[in-house]
């Protein structure tokens, strides 16, 4: 087990260029969450699957976002038209049910818009 | 909703203890949950605490109250591996239920020889 993967680390891409993260979350993780953290902030909640199902996703979440997870396992970001405002960090993290441990991070991608 | 309040940022020097706090607003308290980050790297988990009271672990305690809404983390015979940013979460059911965390804009901590 080799924790949570996340793919490309870093990202720049020009405005308006749309743009896919990847990540792969522990094996035996049923639940998988995609967080967004800017300088200076904590991360900020965007999505939520339990297996392939997408049970949640954040209000400030624009049309431009979408995510999914086919078969429960890996789980895609895609951003559209990016925006300048859309440079942070993007965190995935998975957790194996109701954990009380919280969740696992991967070490996320980057994205630069430009 | 929830507000989360911590110090933006602590220095400390080697050897020392140093207690970071956390408050916090919330509708449905289920837990709370820190966090170390080092610069560009992803957050670690550190502790959990439901109930009130100290948990141990290690150099590390965490301590909650919800009758105050506060916690801290205590951070005893720093080191300078400690030096990163400590993000207070906590679990509130009306809002995420069990699966979302809500983080605070964390502490930042800067240990000196």
């Amino acid at each position: 087990d080799t924790g949570v993967s996340q793919d490309p680390r870093h990202k720049i891409t020009k405005r308006g260029q749309n743009v896919t993260f990847r990540c792969d979350p522990i094996s035996e993780h049923n639940r998988l969450y995609w967080y967004r953290q800017t300088l200076g902030q904590g991360p900020e909640f965007l999505t939520y699957f339990q297996n392939e199902a997408q049970l949640e996703k954040s209000r400030l979440l624009s049309d431009r976002f979408s995510a999914e997870r086919p078969k429960g396992s890996f789980s895609t970001l895609e951003i559209q038209r990016t925006e300048q405002g859309d440079s942070a960090m993007y965190l995935c993290a998975s957790s194996r049910g109701r954990t009380g441990y919280g969740y696992t991070f991967g070490s996320g991608t980057r994205l630069t818009v430009v | 909703g929830q507000n989360i309040d911590q110090p933006t940022e602590m220095t400390a020097t080697e050897g020392a203890i140093v207690q970071i706090n956390c408050t916090y607003q919330t509708s449905g308290f289920n837990g709370l949950f820190w966090y170390q980050q080092h610069a560009g790297e992803a957050p670690t988990f550190l502790s959990y605490n439901v109930l009130d009271g100290l948990e141990e672990k290690g150099r590390f305690s965490s301590f909650l109250s919800r009758s105050k809404g506060y916690s801290y983390l205590l951070l005893k015979e720093l080191q300078m591996k400690d030096s990163a940013s400590y993000l207070c979460a906590v679990r509130d059911i009306p809002s995420g239920g069990y699966n979302k965390l809500i983080f605070g804009a964390g502490t930042r901590l800067a240990v000196h020889p």
